[in-house]
């Protein structure tokens, strides 16, 4: 089966950091993604993995452990518009290949 | 920047009742997708489609649903027979070709059955 864990809601400072961690079960990998999506929205790129290690974008940072199935968001200088749902999602297969998504985890920032 | 449009924006239909929700892919990518998001829960995957035919489709893709590529640029998704439970969010999703691209998402139809 396909499996993607991440915690349902977290709650953080404005300025903190935050990590979002994600675990995944899936019958192939071939990327890891997370998407921000505020609510009505469409989900929004974020980051993107296929090896393992850290990969950095401004505030943003992504990890993963393709051994272990575990990738981590890290948000750093929270900002109060960074109140949303995070979305992990892996492409199990073949380039084109569908999005496996998580439940998502609903971030409040607060002043 | 170029992006994914979905129209409408909303729709409001009767149980039964056929829909058609729109896309316009961006204009030099590959694949095309559908995913619906009932509220309050997971984006899930219904959908997609390489090469002018379905590549995948998962078990909610059932006879109810079909989609077209009509002209080169359109991308649609038809709702034969309208349930109740069919009310969700959907959204259309492109990817260039290359290897291990992000997918682009359009802004979302939100079909009510009522």
């Amino acid at each position: 089966g396909q499996n993607i864990d991440q915690p349902t809601e977290m709650t953080a400072t404005e300025g903190a950091i935050v990590q979002i961690n994600c675990t995944y079960q899936t019958s192939g990998f071939n990327g890891l993604f997370w998407y921000q999506q505020h609510a009505g929205e469409a989900p929004t790129f974020l980051s993107y993995n296929v090896l393992d290690g850290l990969e950095e974008k401004g505030r943003f940072s992504s990890f993963l452990s393709r051994s272990k199935g575990y990738s981590y968001l890290l948000l750093k200088e929270l900002q109060m518009k960074d109140s949303a749902s995070y979305l992990c999602a892996v492409r199990a297969s073949f380039q084109g290949g569908k999005l496996i998504f998580g439940q998502g985890t609903e971030l409040s920032v607060k002043p | 920047e170029p992006e994914v449009t979905q129209t409408p924006s909303h729709q409001v239909t009767q149980m039964g009742q056929e829909v058609i929700l729109r896309c316009v892919p961006i204009s030099n990518h590959l694949y095309f997708y559908w995913y619906r998001q009932i509220l309050g829960q997971k984006v899930e995957f219904l959908v997609s489609f390489y090469n002018n035919e379905i590549s995948e489709k998962s078990e909610i893709f059932d006879d109810q649903f079909s989609v077209e590529r009509p002209d080169g640029s359109n991308f649609t998704l038809k709702i034969r027979s309208t349930k109740l439970e069919d009310s969700a969010m959907y959204f259309c999703a492109s990817i260039p070709a290359g290897p291990n691209t992000e997918a682009f998402f359009g802004q979302g139809t939100r079909l009510t059955v009522v």
